[in-house]
């Protein structure tokens, strides 16, 4: 079976860092995916993953590890608008996604 | 990036009765849609991939003769609910994927199903 684990739940202050962590165990790897998805939306794309390393786009950064089945991501000069959820994805070579259960992020003053 | 959208984006209906939700690539042809149901506090699980046409194949565990996809354009996708219940009460998204070497997947808005 697939396997995607993400925390339930974070909090962090306004203008910190805050690291989400993902692992996963899938049957098969085509690509690790980060989304947000505010309360009654639709996710909205963050950051793609399918070598190891970092990609880094403006103030969100995602890593990738695929020996160890592992990914975070990285939120800077947090926001209250960047309280959400935040979805971690694999393409497991079906072209459908598996989700991860999300971990929902508090952004507190 | 491409665009996807559904319609409606709210709906409450009787029990019984049967819901069409239309999930339509605009920019672009997708041969391939998915349709995701996501649950209060819950992420998003795959109900059924949507094969331009051909038949829809589903999930384990997800009724296909309950959940009617018809796939019957490279830019439409729809997913009846028949006679609903209010266990099927959900919020449904769709997502497509252009035909290219690119793995991005783009989501529609969703659709807020709430059965009385």
């Amino acid at each position: 079976g697939q396997n995607i684990d993400q925390p339930t739940e974070m909090t962090a202050t306004e203008g910190a860092i805050v690291q989400i962590n993902c692992t996963y165990q899938t049957s098969g790897f085509n690509g690790l995916f980060w989304y947000q998805q505010h309360a009654g939306e639709a996710p909205t794309f963050l950051s793609y993953n399918v070598l190891d390393g970092l990609e880094e786009k403006g103030r969100f950064s995602s890593f990738l590890s695929r020996s160890k089945g592992y990914s975070y991501l990285l939120l800077k000069e947090l926001q209250m608008k960047d309280s959400a959820s935040y979805l971690c994805a694999v393409d497991t070579g079906r072209r459908a996604l598996t989700f991860g259960s999300g971990t929902r992020l508090q952004v507190q003053p | 990036g491409a665009v996807v959208s559904q319609h409606p984006s709210r709906v409450i209906c009787k029990s019984g009765t049967s819901v069409k939700i239309e999930c339509r690539s605009l920019d672009f042809q997708a041969t391939t849609m998915f349709w995701y149901r996501q649950f209060p506090k819950k992420s998003l699980m795959l109900m059924a991939t949507s094969n331009e046409g051909s038949k829809a194949t589903y999930e384990q565990g997800v009724e296909k003769d309950k959940f009617l996809i018809n796939h019957a354009s490279l830019t439409l996708s729809t997913l009846t609910v028949t006679s609903a219940h209010p266990e099927d009460s959900s919020f449904y998204i769709c997502s497509a994927r252009t035909s290219g070497a690119s793995n991005e997947q783009f989501f529609g808005p969703g659709t807020r199903l709430t059965v009385l």
